[in-house]
């Protein structure tokens, strides 16, 4: 089955330190997204990809980066790990760019940044 | 940009009928998505709606008013494992990503 997974569900890091979190999808799908979520924000874009070599910022894409070097993977580094990026991350995919069919969201990464 | 609201919290009780509203400001809009979420875990895709009215999928319905900027879901005979948070979404623009809301907490109580 078709499905679409992060790594690693949780993580520590030190302040200042650089960090990945790994979103791998098996659905093909040509968009996927990343976003944060905190306590009375709800989920908050981060960075984007229509398709390979293809990224874009979103909402709140300040300390982090993202690449799409194939259809599968959309990684997201954060370069200099800060306290205020704590937070559950989840990455999700989808099929068109009409987001009629919905997303497909993982599992999520609870980071925590000390 | 790009704003919504809805409502932080709602409480119901088993087998009665809710309906969760959200409004949205949007300097684009394409249509209005609804996900589930469960104890932190994945969103799941439950709605969207791009023309006005009603729109039925077994116990949840969703609708939407494009010209009042309005839209709601209705969840029906409700059960235990409905409660969870409940966001509402909205696409628009010339890049047709997904901005959320803050979501609402439906417990459902026996």
């Amino acid at each position: 089955d078709a499905e679409i997974t992060q790594s690693p569900r949780h993580k520590i890091t030190e302040t200042g330190r650089q960090v990945t979190l790994a979103c791998h999808q098996t659905w093909n799908h040509n968009n996927m997204f990343w976003y944060r979520q905190d306590l009375g924000h709800g989920l908050r874009l981060i960075h984007y990809s229509y398709g390979v070599h293809d990224t874009n910022k979103g909402e709140v894409s300040d300390g982090y980066s993202v690449s799409r070097s194939n259809t599968e993977d959309l990684p997201l580094t954060l370069e200099s790990a800060a306290s205020s990026q704590t937070s559950v991350y989840f990455c999700a995919s989808s099929d068109l760019k009409v987001p009629a069919d919905g997303y497909t969201f993982g599992s999520g990464t609870r980071l925590t940044v000390v | 940009g790009q704003s919504l609201e809805q409502p932080s919290e709602v409480t119901a009780v088993e087998g009665a009928i809710v309906q969760i509203n959200c409004t949205y400001q949007t300097s684009g809009f394409y249509g209005l998505s609804w996900y589930q979420q469960h104890d932190g875990g994945a969103p799941t895709f439950l709605s969207y709606n791009a023309l006005d009215g009603l729109e039925e999928t077994g116990r949840f319905s969703s609708f939407l008013s494009r010209s009042d900027s309005y839209g709601y879901l209705l969840l029906q005979e409700l059960q235990m494992k409905d409660s969870a948070s409940y966001f509402c979404a909205v696409d628009g623009g010339a890049t047709n990503k997904l901005i959320f809301g803050t979501g609402t907490l439906l417990a459902v109580q026996p």
